[in-house]
């Protein structure tokens, strides 16, 4: 089954602690993005790549850092995370940047 | 800048009525457009897209237009029902740098439709 998997689905850390959210897809997708979507904000990009060991910075970078080293994979890591990086982050991947896939959502709380 | 504005919410509607979500852009070059819904609990899927000027996207009996000349795309249904309810989001994707292109999303449009 195509997909976009993320984990883990919900944490709960506290600020400071690094932490990584992995993202795999399984559709040989060269685009992959983060996003965060927060109320009264809508879906906010943080960072995209369209290929292995391309990455760029989105809306909202800070803070945050990525890495590309296989089409697959696409983690997303918090080196010192804080409380307002609290928020429900979505991992999505396409063939170009048109119809995109997205995971089902982490939902991370730093406390 | 490249943007997006949609109509705020919520939009609370009976079953059977006319629903009509506004979205206006504005972007660098031609942009592809798009409609995203969010179902409670669950991740963005595709509606509906239109890739140039005068395209008509449509699905589930949604359609949206690509109208160029006043830089919008609104989301229209003639009939809604209960199962419509969703948060949902016009976006577009615009060429950015060596990384390829990127997504821009409104903030969202919540619709409760009610029996």
């Amino acid at each position: 089954e195509a997909q976009v998997t993320q984990n883990p689905r919900y944490l709960i850390t506290v600020t400071g602690k690094k932490l990584t959210v992995t993202c795999s897809q399984n559709m040989n997708h060269e685009y992959m993005s983060w996003y965060r979507q927060d109320p009264g904000l809508g879906l906010r990009q943080i960072y995209y790549s369209m290929n292995v060991e391309v990455t760029d910075k989105g809306d909202v970078p800070e803070g945050y850092k990525v890495s590309r080293k296989e089409k697959r994979n696409f983690p997303l890591i918090l080196e010192s995370p804080s409380p307002n990086q609290t928020s429900l982050y979505f991992c999505a991947s396409s063939l170009w940047c048109e119809e995109q896939y997205f995971g089902p959502g982490t939902r991370l709380t730093v406390t | 800048g490249n943007s997006v504005t949609q109509m705020e919410g919520p939009v609370t509607l009976s079953e059977e009525a006319f629903l009509t979500i506004n979205c206006t852009y504005t972007a660098t070059g031609y942009p592809s457009l798009f409609w995203y819904v969010q179902y409670p609990g669950e991740g963005l899927q595709l509606l509906l897209k239109a890739t140039k000027a005068d395209d008509k996207g449509s699905n589930k009996g949604f359609e949206a237009t690509y109208r160029k000349e006043t830089t919008s795309f609104h989301l229209e249904k003639g009939s809604v029902q209960v199962s419509d309810s969703a948060v949902y989001f016009c976006a577009l994707s615009v060429l950015a740098n060596q990384a390829g292109t990127a997504l821009i999303f409104g903030k969202g449009t919540t619709l409760s439709v009610s029996s």
